[in-house]
């Protein structure tokens, strides 16, 4: 699987955008972004995936280059509830996901 | 829908003693898996299985046995627990593994602590 890097955190102002970059090189054809969050402790929790077009549902957007070597998840309204560690992941047709560290968001009053 | 659960949440072994860790999933999901995750850590894969019967290793399948007798379970065994097992494991399961339609539900953790 292809490999991503990710900030390890940002910040970002309750009620504002948060936009989450992730880069993936080196990622191949037929290899999908997806995007999970972990809260706290908690279990890890989908939040979006998509291939080569912008995909976007009730929790966020995600938006992929034309190349594919990099995404941006975009929270449109960041709350205290979305303070959480995001995880960019890239994987084809495999059974497995491979977590990296994340991108630990801090979302502040 | 319970979604994915977990049994026990917390755990305490001395090294050597042996244990279970059972999860249960209720959305008719073929695909399981079994995680760890080590302070500061991204999650890292142990086992995983496709099937009822079916099992295969992950990343880091060394001290850990599987099975999958059971559609709806998946149950993790640790043999002869270590320090170096301390860990919190996670269960997840997904409908499919294509990578179109592989959303994974977790569930909330078994918090092992090994003396």
């Amino acid at each position: 699987d292809a490999k991503t890097t990710q900030p390890t955190s940002m910040d970002c102002a309750e009620g504002r955008a948060a936009n989450l970059p992730c880069n993936h090189s080196t990622i191949s054809g037929n290899e999908y972004v997806y995007w999970y969050r972990q809260i706290h402790s908690q279990g890890p929790q989908y939040i979006i995936h998509g291939l080569k077009n912008n995909e976007t549902n009730e929790m966020a957007s995600l938006i992929i280059t034309e190349d594919r070597k990099s995404s941006t998840l975009i929270l449109p309204h960041a709350t205290l509830r979305d303070t959480a560690v995001y995880y960019c992941i890239v994987r084809a047709n495999t059974d497995k996901l491979i977590f990296g560290t994340g991108t630990r968001l801090q979302v502040f009053p | 829908n319970a979604g994915v659960t977990q049994t026990p949440k917390f755990r305490v072994l001395k090294t050597g003693q042996s244990m279970t860790l059972l999860c249960a999933q209720d959305m008719n999901h073929e695909y399981m898996y079994w995680y760890r995750q080590d302070p500061g850590m991204g999650l890292r894969l142990i086992h995983y299985s496709v099937g009822e019967g079916t099992t295969a290793k992950g990343e880091v399948p060394d001290g850990y046995n599987v099975s999958r007798l059971k559609k709806q379970n998946f149950l993790l065994g640790l043999e002869s627990a270590a320090p170096s097992q301390t860990s919190v494991y996670f269960c997840a399961s997904t409908y499919s593994g294509r990578a179109r339609e592989g959303e994974q539900f977790f569930g909330p953790g078994t918090r092992l602590t090994v003396l």
